[in-house]
């Protein structure tokens, strides 16, 4: 198995833009999650799925960001208008999630955003 | 609410030297914990876990005991190497609270030849 694919690997763009983030989870997962991480404020769970349905959007920062899962191989992040504060490594995890267990979480290699 | 902390970095050693690194948590439940690992530029990566009081999780020379009276998960070893250098987090999850990892804020580990 490939493992959680990310793209792109790296992203500058300026203030205002829209930036589309995109995660390939692990065959058969079916829970996906998405973490922010900076220096700042460390490691941010912002939203997760389970079988394609957001369960918790708590950490999503504002409206400027949202999340889709239109299918169990395939999500996006998207962020419009960028902002400078954006800034940071985007990962996207998934595991296998069965009622009442926490199964090891594998994530991706990452997404670093630079909003100049 | 519940939340984790670690002892703050960098964690400076030499080869060989033996290694602690800090992990305390709140918790109303009964959570699992685990131990992640971040090797630059990666993604993080499970390293051990424990699901219940007296525990022990190990994987490749790596050990924390999970202890309830202490509410602790102290990540050790005893003869780290170059290749251990990377940022450690702690990280708990129950099922009976909001059925997600919580995790600290990380310890970075630099260990020299």
């Amino acid at each position: 198995d490939a493992g959680v694919i990310q793209s792109p690997r790296h992203e500058v763009t300026e203030m205002g833009q829209e930036v589309t983030l995109r995660c390939k989870p692990i065959s058969g997962h079916n829970s996906l999650f998405w973490y922010r991480q900076t220096m700042m404020r460390g490691l941010e769970l912002l939203i997760y799925f389970n079988n394609n349905v957001p369960i918790d959007d708590s950490g999503m920062p504002e409206d400027r960001f949202s999340a889709k899962m239109p299918n169990a191989s395939f999500s996006t992040l998207k962020i419009q208008p960028s902002e400078p504060r954006d800034s940071a490594v985007y990962f996207c995890a998934s595991s296998f999630r069965v009622a009442g267990e926490e199964n090891e979480q594998f994530f991706g290699p990452g997404t670093r955003l630079t909003v100049l | 609410g519940d939340s984790v902390t670690q002892m703050e970095g960098p964690v400076t050693l030499s080869e060989e030297a033996f290694l602690t690194i800090n992990c305390t948590y709140t918790a109303t439940g009964y959570p699992s914990l685990f131990w992640y690992v971040q090797y630059p530029g990666e993604g993080l990566q499970l390293l051990l876990k424990a699901t219940k009081a007296d525990d022990k999780g190990s994987n490749k020379g790596f050990e924390a005991t999970y202890r309830k009276e202490t509410t602790s998960f102290h990540l050790e070893k005893g003869s780290v190497q170059v290749s251990d250098s990377a940022v450690y987090f702690c990280a708990l999850w129950f099922s009976g609270g909001y059925n997600k990892l919580i995790f600290g804020a990380g310890t970075r580990l630099a260990v020299h030849p």
